[in-house]
Parts: structure tokens; sequence; C-alpha cells
């Protein structure tokens, strides 16, 4: 089964520009989606085909993917932000993958 | 507007068979290029990517839960059912279905339901 590697927890002060990085080598081949999770809820799609945002999610959330790894990056950090974050993709046996999760707290 | 919702037992006892039930609205999954799938949370883990079923009955599964796993459509047009068998305490999580969106190599799930908490305990 293929993985996705997240680092277990990020954090940032208000204002800050924080990254969460996501690395497998299923994303050589395959696009990488991004979801927020805040305590409680269901997970909530934050960026999908590697870099592109759905209406409604603020402009200060970005991607980008390069090779195996991609990178969410949060600017103008807000108290909001702190949540959970993944990373997903596809494997060549269309299984999707997920990552292990990104903890973010905001200082 | 797209929702789905999920409904099946709370709790169940350990090799019991699970089946859980999504409910969607705002699209068909007879039209082409729909799928829904599943995927799990245990309490203050990760998620984990179960099963899916595409608009032409096409199925997939998690390769190391596949023997346990099977996803179809409902008898109602918009529904879909998993169920996942010989049920363990390991299993107890919070169940998402999710419409799949996008195209080969380049999927993503949205919107997802609220969830559902299975608790497996004798």
């Amino acid at each position: 089964q293929s993985v996705l590697t997240q680092p277990p927890s990020a954090s940032g002060t208000p204002g800050q520009r924080v990254t969460i990085s996501c690395s497998g080598s299923s994303l050589g081949s395959n696009a990488v989606s991004w979801y927020q999770q805040l305590p409680g809820t269901a997970p909530k799609l934050l960026i999908f085909a590697n870099d592109h945002r759905p209406s409604g999610v603020p402009d200060r959330f970005s991607a980008s993917k390069s090779g195996t790894s991609a990178s969410l990056a949060i600017s103008g950090l807000q108290s909001e932000d702190e949540a959970d974050y993944y990373c997903a993709t596809w494997d060549d046996n269309l299984n999707g993958v997920l990552g292990g999760g990104t903890k973010l707290t905001v200082l | 507007q797209v929702t789905l919702k999920e409904s099946g037992p709370a709790l169940v006892k350990p090799t019991q068979t699970l089946t859980l039930t999504c409910t969607f609205s705002g699209f068909s999954l007879s039209t082409t290029g729909m799928r829904v799938t599943w995927i799990r949370q245990p309490p203050g883990k990760a998620l984990e990517w179960l099963a899916r079923i595409d608009w032409d009955d096409d199925k997939f599964y998690n390769t190391s839960l596949k023997t346990r796993l099977t996803i179809s459509k409902g008898a109602s047009k918009n529904q879909v059912v998993l169920t996942m068998t010989n049920m363990d305490p390991v299993d107890t999580a919070t169940y998402y279905c999710a419409r799949l969106q996008g195209t080969t190599r380049e999927y993503w799930f949205d919107p997802w339901g609220q969830g559902t908490l299975v608790t497996v305990s004798s």
C-alpha cells in the first residue's frame, strides 16, 4: 500500500506563513488534494488538482507539487486555521492514499 | 447543492458485520463520471481510505481490507452501501462517505458527509 508522509505537527504565530509538506511515490504520477479538519468536524476540501482552490477557500491557502513532494502554504495565519491538515492522492491501483495528517497549532 | 449523510449502527459486537448507508442528494450515481467513496478515522488518528464505487459499477478497495469490504449501490438510487465483515475493536472509527470528483490521476473528495461513529465492543 502506498503512503504519504506528513510532519505530525506544525505551528506558527498569527500573521505568519507556515508550510506543510507531503511526500510519497504516488505523487510522481498523480495529483494531490488537501483537506482541513477542524476539531470535531468532517474534513473539508482546501486544494484540488495540486494547486486549485475551490470557491470559498481564502487565497491565504496555496499549494504546489513537484515530483513526489507537495506542500500546502498558509499565509497570514489566523487562529481559526488551527486544525488538522491531510494530503491525499491515488496509487496506480486506483486506491486512495491519505497522509498521516499534520496538526497545526496557532501560538 | 450536493450533500451526503452516513447512517448505520453506532455499536456493533466483535465478529459482526457492519452495514453503513450513504444517502446523497444533488447528483445521480447513474450519471457518467459520478463516484462515491468511503473513508474512516479512528478516534484521534488519521484518515484511511476504504472503498470507491463508480457510476458504471466499477469498485475499488483498500488492499489491506479488501477481503472484508463490499461496496454497492443501494436499493434507492441515491444510496451507496458499505459492508465490513468480522468487525474488531480496532475498527472503531468515524466512517465518512464523500463524493469523488475529478478524472484519472486527478481525483479529490468533495463534499464529505458529517460522518458516523461506529464503536466495536462486546
